[in-house]
């Protein structure tokens, strides 16, 4: 069965700097992986995903996120935060051989400082 | 871009009632839809996967009896909780997907059972 690890539960950054956000998984096959982030009471709006091809992928809102096989992971980066950036952020792998089923990491509180 | 909506967003019903939330999908038909609860400042939990027109395939633990599920049609599936108690009082999210990746978010369903 897969697995997501999310090891920061909360991140402040300050407006302006750069985040990074780590997120490692274990799955027996190649896998599809995403970013989510959830507003306060909201849905889940999708960033960015990975099915193959280039490991580095850019997504909306300035974000991008690098796929490591040798390290099974798949962190998530922008190089410049703004205050609306605070949320929280999911990420998910996806297991085709099991109805595309997502599996989700613990999340990670984003916090950002003016 | 794909469009999910849920309704209601919020609902606050007395414990022992039953309660329906619907999850569409306004402009792609949905082959399958997925049920997930995220408890206060937890992740996503899957509920159940459903195809349209067949039983829903529900997750260990997951009470079907309880979460009634109906994909009837490729735009709409419904989540009835019956005889809800206090502890079923949640945040539910439903998803969307045409039967490929990525699944598509509503924005929620917030329940308070007094």
């Amino acid at each position: 069965a897969q697995s997501v690890t999310q090891p920061d539960i909360h991140i402040t950054v300050s407006e302006g700097a750069s985040l990074e956000l780590r997120c490692n998984y274990s799955y027996g096959a190649t896998p599809y992986l995403f970013w989510y982030v959830q507003s306060p009471g909201q849905g889940l709006q999708l960033l960015l995903k990975y099915f193959s091809g280039d490991t580095l992928v850019q997504g909306i809102k300035g974000f991008e996120a690098e796929f490591k096989r040798s390290q099974s992971s798949f962190n998530l980066r922008k190089p410049s935060v703004h205050w609306s950036d605070a949320a929280e952020y999911f990420c998910a792998v996806g297991a085709p051989a099991a109805g595309n089923k997502l599996t989700f990491g613990g999340g990670t509180r984003v916090l950002v400082k003016p | 871009g794909a469009v999910v909506s849920q309704h209601p967003s919020w609902v606050i019903c007395k414990s022992g009632t039953s309660v329906k939330i619907e999850c569409r999908s306004l402009d792609f038909q949905a082959t399958t839809m997925f049920w997930y609860r995220q408890f206060p400042k937890q992740s996503l939990m899957l509920m159940a996967t459903s195809n349209e027109g067949s039983k829903a395939t529900y997750e260990q633990g997951v009470e079907k009896d309880k979460f009634l599920i109906n994909h009837a049609s490729l735009t709409l599936s419904t989540l009835t909780v019956t005889s809800a108690h206090p502890e079923d009082s949640s945040f539910y999210i439903c998803s969307a997907s045409d039967g490929d990746q990525p699944q598509h978010f509503g924005d929620g369903t917030r329940l308070s059972i007094l």
